[in-house]
C-alpha cells in the first residue's frame, strides 16, 4: 500500500542534542500524527495535528502541519536515553486521525552514549 | 480504561496450522484496524470496521486470512492454513468518532512465527 516519505530513515546523536524528521506525501492529508514505537511495544500517539499550518508541542516535542498539508515536522529538543525508539509519521483524510491512517517509513533513533 | 488489549502477545505454530488472534479495542471506541508490521514492508493496514461492520479489506492478503467482528468489543483476525511468510507482528488499533482523544490508539501487538 502507499506509504508517506519519511526522512532521514536513522539518525545518530548524542544525549542533549536536538532532533529534527519530517514526512513528505502526494496527498493532501486532513490531519497528521506522530507515533513513537519502542521494542516490543505497539505505536504510541506522541501529537497530533488537525490544522494547516498548525504547531503543537507535547514537552520537548514540537510538530508542525505543513502549509501545504502535503508534509509535517517533528522536533525533539534536548533529546534523552528514553527517546530511543522509531518514529512514524501518519497522514488521515478525515478530519480527527481516527479513520484510515497511511503511515510512514519510520525514522529509527538511537542515542550514541 | 486500559487501552487495546491483544492476545496472546506471543504465538509459535507451525506451517498448516490455523492462527486465531484476539483483540478488544478500547470501550466505546467504533472503530477497529488490524495492521501487520516486518521489517521488508512496515507497517500496513489489513482490514478496518465502523460499528462493527468491515468497510475496507484491500490490505487483506490473500483468502487465507479472514477477520470478524462480532461485537463491540471483540475482533478476531484468523489465518487458515498458515505459511512461515504470515510471520510478523500483528497489531489491532482502535479510534472513536468526535474531536477529543478519538484518534487511533495501538494493542501492544501479537508476535507470530509461522515454522
Amino acid at each position: 500500500g502507499q506509504q508517506l516519505n519519511q526522512s532521514p530513515q536513522s539518525m545518530f546523536i548524542q544525549e542533549g542534542e536536538d532532533v529534527s524528521m519530517n514526512c513528505t506525501s502526494s496527498s493532501i492529508f486532513n490531519t497528521w500524527l506522530w507515533y513513537k514505537q519502542d521494542p516490543g511495544e505497539g505505536p504510541v500517539l506522541l501529537i497530533a495535528l488537525y490544522k494547516a499550518g498548525e504547531l503543537t508541542s507535547n514537552g520537548r516535542l514540537t510538530a508542525q502541519f505543513g502549509i501545504t498539508r502535503k508534509d509535517s515536522f517533528l522536533n525533539i529538543s534536548a533529546s534523552i536515553p528514553s527517546d530511543v525508539g522509531i518514529y512514524f509519521c501518519a497522514g488521515d483524510f478525515s478530519n480527527f486521525g481516527n479513520e484510515k491512517l497511511t503511515f510512514g517509513t519510520g525514522t529509527r533513533l538511537t542515542i550514541i552514549p | 480504561d486500559a487501552g487495546v488489549i491483544q492476545s496472546p502477545r506471543h504465538e509459535v505454530t507451525e506451517m498448516g496450522q490455523e492462527v486465531t488472534l484476539r483483540c478488544k479495542p478500547i470501550s466505546g471506541h467504533d472503530y477497529l484496524f488490524w495492521y501487520r508490521q516486518t521489517m521488508m514492508r512496515g507497517l500496513e493496514l489489513l482490514i478496518y470496521f465502523n460499528n462493527n461492520v468491515p468497510i475496507d479489506d484491500s490490505g487483506m492478503p490473500e483468502d487465507r486470512f479472514s477477520a470478524k467482528m462480532p461485537n463491540a468489543s471483540f475482533s478476531t483476525l484468523k489465518i487458515q492454513p498458515s505459511e512461515p511468510r504470515d510471520s510478523a507482528v500483528y497489531f489491532c488499533a482502535s479510534s472513536g468518532t468526535g474531536t477529543v482523544d478519538n484518534e487511533q490508539f495501538f494493542g501492544p501487538g501479537t508476535r507470530l512465527t509461522v515454522l
